[in-house]
């Protein structure tokens, strides 16, 4: 069956320091991915999607994330967190139907 | 543009009633699905609409049921309600129905089973 899995629940980075948020998808034909935040309280906000092509794909707020084929993964970077990145990061599948397949979910805190 | 809009944004209510909820979807977009974000169960898929039709259905009871209007907004009903059914509502709007069309979020509804 289609999965998504985030493997870290909580990560913890200082403001300005490096992120990269994991991502892993099981599914057999191409995949279409989606990176998702959720600030306490909101909807989700895209903030990028991988249908086909460049498999470096960039996203709103300079996150970007890379897609690889042979690690299953769709990791989300960003080189220097803002405190306002603080927030749940969702990773995301398109399954038959329509229907998106989500992962757990990271949470991010971010240390001034 | 308007996003997706979700009325109310807080709904308690009391166990064995029924709970409506709305979405209007982004202009131009036919295609509304509805979610459930339950404390420690993550998102869900519940319900998907387009052109008035049910198209898909997540693993939900029959109690949970929605519809479909002409301009394309949708109603979500659950009937019956559980303790368990207290969860965040997100309703998202697509342009098409591929996999590929991107889903977009409304704000969504908190509702709280008491």
């Amino acid at each position: 069956a289609q999965s998504v899995t985030q493997p870290d629940i909580h990560i913890t980075v200082s403001e300005g320091a490096s992120l990269e948020l994991r991502c892993n998808y099981s599914y057999g034909a191409t995949p279409y991915l989606f990176w998702y935040v959720q600030s306490p309280g909101q909807g989700l906000q895209l903030l990028l999607k991988y249908f086909s092509g460049d498999t470096l794909v960039q996203g709103i707020k300079g996150f970007e994330a890379e897609f690889k084929r042979s690690q299953s993964s769709f990791n989300l970077r960003k080189p220097s967190v803002h405190w306002s990145d603080a927030a749940e990061y969702f990773c995301a599948s398109a399954g038959g139907y329509n229907k998106l397949i989500f992962g757990a979910g990271t949470r991010l805190a971010v240390h001034p | 543009e308007a996003g997706v809009t979700q009325s109310p944004t807080h709904l308690i209510k009391t166990r064995g009633q029924q709970a409506t909820l709305r979405c209007s979807p982004i202009s131009g977009h036919t295609s509304v699905y509805w979610y459930q974000q339950a404390l420690g169960l993550g998102l869900q898929f519940l319900l998907w609409y387009d052109e008035g039709e049910e198209r898909n259905r997540g693993n939900f009871p029959p109690r949970f049921s929605g519809r479909q209007f002409p301009n394309y907004s949708s109603e979500l009903n659950v009937n019956a309600l559980e303790l368990e059914d207290s969860a965040l509502y997100l309703c998202a709007s697509s342009s098409r129905t591929g996999r590929q069309e991107t889903q977009y979020f409304g704000p969504g509804t908190r509702l709280l089973v008491l």
